[in-house]
């Protein structure tokens, strides 16, 4: 699976839109972006995932560059419960178990 | 997610001991896997399972086992090769046959006294 690299920590004021940036240079035609995040303590909780094109949920919206080396996942309206960390993961649309790779995340801190 | 059972919660392991972390799911997943999470850090993956009586070393899988004997079930022992076995441990399961979701059970903390 391709290697993804996020910012450690961001801040984000409460009510703001959160915008958390994911690279992912090395990934490749057939591979995925997936988004989850932990809040303390918890088991990950999915949020969304795209191929090429852009994606909305009840929860966030995935921004894919054409390229697609980098993505963005936007939290609209964020409030303090959307305090956790959140990780960016590529993997491949195959059957099989995969080996999922979690890389360190960012941890996002909402402030009122 | 309510479909994946973890447990105990807390878990207290006495040096030279061998654990038994259960892991049992009830969404008919084909793979499951174990990830061990340190204070601060990243889910680092340590062992994985696509059918029963069939699983894989992930990153870490030093002083640990597993076994699959029953789709439903994978639980994962730490034995006393692990000198620090302390940490967060998280099971989580998935569909195969599609572009499915990773499901996460909620965790054993894990210390050693």
């Amino acid at each position: 699976d391709a290697k993804t690299t996020q910012p450690t920590s961001m801040d984000c004021a409460e009510g703001r839109a959160a915008n958390l940036p994911c690279n992912h240079s090395t990934i490749s035609g057939n591979e995925y972006v997936y988004w989850y995040r932990q809040i303390h303590s918890q088991g990950p909780q999915y949020i969304i995932h795209g191929l090429k094109n852009n994606e909305t949920n009840e929860m966030a919206s995935l921004i894919i560059t054409e390229d697609r080396k980098s993505s963005t996942l936007i939290l609209p309206h964020a409030t303090l419960r959307d305090t956790a960390v959140y990780y960016c993961i590529v993997r491949f649309h195959l059957q099989g178990a995969q080996k999922l790779v979690f890389g360190q995340g960012t941890r996002l801190t909402i402030n009122p | 997610d309510g479909g994946i059972t973890q447990s105990p919660k807390y878990l207290f392991r006495k040096e030279g001991q061998n654990v038994t972390l259960s892991c049992e799911q009830n969404l008919n997943h084909d793979a499951m896997y174990w990830y061990r999470q340190d204070p601060g850090q990243g889910l680092r993956l340590i062992y994985y399972s696509q059918i029963v009586n069939d699983f894989q070393k992930g990153d870490i899988a030093e002083g640990y086992s597993v076994s699959r004997e029953k789709k439903e079930s994978f639980p994962l022992t730490v034995t006393s090769a692990q000198k620090n076995p302390t940490a967060f441990y998280l099971c989580a399961s998935r569909r195969t046959e599609s572009n499915e979701k990773l499901c996460f059970g909620s965790g054993t903390q894990l210390s050693v006294v």
